[in-house]
């Protein structure tokens, strides 16, 4: 079946380190690609999403590669800040009318000051 | 444009109880989806409405339920409640299978069960 295995948290940096966060998936066919974000309290946003290999997604400084050959959609960013601290879901739904969203179980990241 | 909206917020109930959810969608969208995110285990999905019609629903059992209306806001009906029911229930809509892969989320409703 279609799942999604993201690195476990929680994950725990200084304001301006590298992050990486690593997600891999398993789908049949051509899934699309996303990274939510959820902020202390508040509901999900979308952070950035790819919907075919190779599509690169961005926004707010973060960055995800669609790698079909590694099945991989790693979330990076190059200078983390204090309020980047949120929890991170990496997801895929596939192209067909079974329009769920299949997420992984989610990574919190803390940046400290 | 308005997000997404839920209500209430908070809703405290008692085991045995039924609870009812509310979604309003973004204007426009005719797809409703409810998740469920319990601690520790991710977020789940149950149920998708699209056009007043149920597409598909999740690996939980018939007690939960719901329906869209004909304006496409959303219900979700939990009956006899249990003490893991307890979780943020999450509704987000799109613009319908054959529009845009995304879905915006809501801010959520905290059921706890007590």
């Amino acid at each position: 079946g279609n799942s999604v295995t993201q690195m476990e948290g929680p994950v725990t940096l200084s304001e301006e380190a590298f992050l990486t966060i690593n997600c891999t998936y398993t789908a049949t066919g051509y899934p699309s690609l996303f990274w939510y974000v959820q902020y202390p309290g508040e509901g999900l946003q979308l952070l950035l999403k790819a919907t075919k290999a190779d599509d690169k997604g961005s926004n707010k400084g973060f960055e995800a590669t669609y790698r079909k050959e590694t099945t991989s959609f790693h979330l990076e960013k190059g200078s983390v800040q204090v309020s980047d601290s949120a929890v991170y879901f990496c997801a895929l739904k596939r192209a067909n009318r079974d329009d769920k969203i299949i997420f992984g179980k989610g990574t919190r990241l803390h940046i400290l000051p | 444009e308005a997000g997404v909206t839920q209500s209430p917020t908070h809703l405290i109930k008692t085991r045995g109880q039924q609870a009812t959810l509310r979604c309003s969608p973004i204007s426009g969208h005719t797809s409703v989806y409810w998740y469920q995110q319990a601690l520790g285990l991710g977020l789940q999905f149950l149920l998708w409405y699209d056009e007043g019609e149920e597409r598909n629903r999740g690996n939980f059992p018939p007690r939960f339920s719901g329906r869209q209306f004909p304006n496409y806001s959303s219900e979700l009906n939990v009956n006899a409640l249990e003490l893991e029911d307890s979780a943020l229930y999450l509704c987000a809509s799109s613009l319908g299978p054959r529009g845009s892969y995304e879905q915006y989320f809501g801010p959520g409703t905290r059921l706890t069960v007590t």
